[in-house]
């Protein structure tokens, strides 16, 4: 299983928002509403941030919204802050109980 | 509010077999629905997805790893385990422990995560 594409960075100044891309193929992304996102700040566990394409986990800001269209599935974060300066990583069913992650994206707060 | 820790050699050498052993604490290991899993990241790089067990003892394990891996659970201790046989530097990574979404496909709870480096 290949990993999901998404670019290696991505930046905004405070107050704007990005968009992060994640690519797969119809066996993944394309084939299962099951797409989640994470935030992993140096040295740290990851943290869920975006579950089934575009829910919320609980304490989750709505800056943070997730979409899917196809192969490609995106993450958004509005209204960008210091604290959302970070890597972020996607990742995807593939089956039961089988995953696939992104290459993942350093957001960079300007 | 459920934690995770891992814990176990930092230094691995190669051919030999990389154990490690995750405590759940907050929370019982073996409460129905529930599936945990270890996922790894080498130094830089991304994520990766090892395996899964449910609280059953039913694996679930990652095809490129297949016949190196065994995940097992002890809930009398509540804690879940990792074994990697034949390892090479390529193994190098933190490895994690996460507990998976209920009933959706995520992973909500991890640990810390823990630095495996292997070399002679």
């Amino acid at each position: 299983q290949s990993a999901l594409t998404q670019p290696p960075s991505a930046s905004g100044s405070p107050g704007q928002s990005v968009t992060i891309s994640c690519t797969g193929t119809s066996s993944d992304v394309g084939d299962y509403n099951y797409v989640a996102w994470y935030q992993q700040h140096p040295g740290k566990a990851p943290k869920l941030m975006i579950y089934e394409v575009s829910k919320r986990p609980s304490g989750v800001p709505d800056r943070f919204s997730g979409s899917k269209s196809g192969n490609t599935a995106s993450l958004t974060v509005s209204g960008l802050q210091a604290e959302d300066e970070a890597d972020y990583y996607c990742s995807s069913s593939v089956g039961s109980n089988n995953y696939v992650f992104g290459t993942g994206t350093k957001v960079t707060v300007l | 509010q459920l934690q995770l820790q891992e814990s176990g050699p930092g230094l691995v050498k190669p051919s030999e077999t990389l154990s490690l052993t995750c405590i759940v604490s907050g929370g019982s290991i073996r409460n129905s629905g529930l599936y945990w899993g270890w996922l790894r990241q080498p130094p830089g790089k991304g994520l990766e997805w090892i395996g899964n067990i449910y609280h059953t003892g039913s694996t679930y394990y990652n095809a490129s790893l297949k016949g190196r891996v065994t995940i097992s659970i002890d809930t009398s201790k509540n804690q879940l385990s990792l074994k990697l046989s034949s390892v090479t530097a390529a193994d190098t990574a933190v490895y994690f422990c996460a507990r998976r979404c209920i009933s959706t496909s995520c992973f909500l709870y991890w640990g810390q995560g823990t630095l495996v480096t292997v070399s002679s």
